[in-house]
């Protein structure tokens, strides 16, 4: 079946240093990506989001990457802060032809970043 | 800044009992979601709402499981006879749906603990 998954469950990173997170998905037809940070005790909240027609997209201090070739994603962070250590989940969403969506997430990633 | 809210943040039942799940929405957005994270796994969809109506929805979101606008406010989960497994962090979610944004807000989540 379809489902979107993450490469490594676990990631720690020296504060000032930069992070990737990676994440694979396997609907070729998803259109739309987006990336969410959950802190404990919280809802997933948006960090960045990338639409298929385009490979990179960047915020500020994150960018993602798009490789469609290979069905991959991945958020960068740049000089990690400690606010910064939360799970990170990737979702995928797919419209289908009646212009309904379904957002499918990740497994996630636990980043730590280390003072 | 708009966000949405959930209530209860933690509700304990019995097996068997009926629960309500209360969500409101942000105010201007038509596109209402209900998702549950069972503890250390990732996000699952269950619904997606639009115009009073189901869009979409997963196979989790079997008979037991309704979902109701009663009012121009409020999103509400109802589970009808609650079993030891739909214990889990439930999260409303609303999206605006414009051509420049699918991004999905998501509440707090209600943590439901069925005994």
């Amino acid at each position: 079946g379809e489902s979107v998954g993450l490469h490594l469950p676990t990631l720690s990173v020296q504060e000032g240093d930069n992070s990737i997170i990676n994440c694979a998905y396997s609907n070729s037809a998803s259109d739309y990506f987006i990336w969410y940070k959950q802190e404990s005790g919280k809802g997933p909240q948006f960090i960045i989001d990338i639409r298929s027609n385009m490979d990179k997209r960047q915020g500020q201090r994150v960018t993602v990457l798009l490789n469609k070739t290979v069905k991959h994603l991945s958020l960068q962070i740049a000089a990690t802060q400690p606010g910064d250590s939360a799970v990170y989940f990737c979702a995928e969403n797919f419209i289908s032809n009646f212009g309904n969506e379904k957002l499918t997430f990740g497994t996630g990633t636990r980043l730590t970043i280390i003072p | 800044e708009p966000e949405v809210t959930q209530t209860p943040s933690h509700q304990v039942t019995q097996m068997g009992q009926e629960v309500i799940l209360r969500c409101v929405p942000i105010s201007n957005h038509l596109y209402f979601y209900w998702y549950r994270q069972i503890l250390g796994q990732k996000v699952e969809f269950l619904v997606s709402f639009y115009n009073n109506e189901i869009s979409e929805k997963s196979e989790i979101f079997d008979d037991q499981f309704s979902v109701e606008r009663p009012d121009g406010s409020n999103f509400t989960l109802k589970i009808r006879s609650t079993k030891l497994e739909d214990s889990a962090m439930y999260f409303c979610a609303s999206s605006p749906r414009t051509s420049l944004s699918n991004e999905q807000f998501f509440g707090p989540g209600t943590r439901l603990t069925v005994l």
